[in-house]
């Protein structure tokens, strides 16, 4: 059963630390990609990736970090110095060159 | 600058009836736009997509058309459904904005009453 997974769905933390948001895929897929979306609001492009070991910034990239060491893997980094974190993260995997993205369930970060 | 906006946040239509949800788009480089449906706490899900070289792309019930010298966006759905109420997202994708970024309008809530 093909799809991607993210977890955990619900995530606490306390201001000041970095949290780690998990993103797997099983669908093959080249490229990956990670969302941030907020109450009202779109989804917007934190990082993406079209092949392991290389990644590019998203729209707001700032106060994340990534890695793909592996093409079914790409983790999220929410560091201290992302000034506003809580929010629902979103990961997504799409074949390469194609621009139907597939996403992951979510995870709501909260951090007070 | 909001380059894809979806201007009306919420709609609310009759079940049977068709619902229209609107998206306008500024740069003339996307060529290829897609619509998203999501639930709460899920994440979106694929719909239907049409590219610029076409106006009128049908899926079941679902149909989107794409007036590109009025760089809008509609998606159609008829009838309606109460399985439709979510929150449905337009993106789109182009050769200015690398060929796998997505931009994501702001999203139109859609209720569908009994």
């Amino acid at each position: 059963d093909g799809g991607i997974t993210q977890s955990p769905k619900y995530l606490f933390r306390k201001e000041g630390q970095n949290v780690t948001l998990s993103c797997e895929q099983n669908l093959n897929h080249d490229a990956m990609y990670w969302y941030r979306q907020d109450p009202g609001q779109g989804l917007r492009l934190i990082y993406y990736s079209q092949i392991v070991n290389d990644f590019q910034k998203g729209d707001i990239a700032e106060g994340y970090s990534v890695s793909r060491e592996k093409k079914e893997s790409f983790p999220l980094t929410v560091t201290s110095a992302q000034k506003n974190p809580t929010a629902f993260y979103l990961c997504a995997s799409s074949i390469s060159g194609a621009a139907e993205q597939y996403f992951g369930p979510g995870t709501r970060l909260t951090v007070t | 600058d909001q380059q894809v906006k979806q201007n009306s946040p919420s709609l609310s239509v009759q079940e049977g009836r068709i619902s229209i949800l609107n998206c306008d788009y500024t740069n003339s480089m996307f060529d290829y736009f897609l619509w998203y449906k999501k639930y709460p706490a899920e994440g979106p899900t694929f719909l239907i997509s049409i590219s610029s070289i076409k106006d009128k792309n049908e899926d079941g019930r679902f149909t989107v058309f794409l007036n590109k010298s009025a760089k809008h966006l509609s998606l159609h759905i008829v009838p309606s459904q109460p399985g439709d109420s979510a929150v449905y997202f337009c993106a789109a994708s182009g050769i200015g904005q690398g060929a796998q970024k997505l931009v994501f309008g702001q999203g139109t809530r859609l209720t569908i009453n009994p």
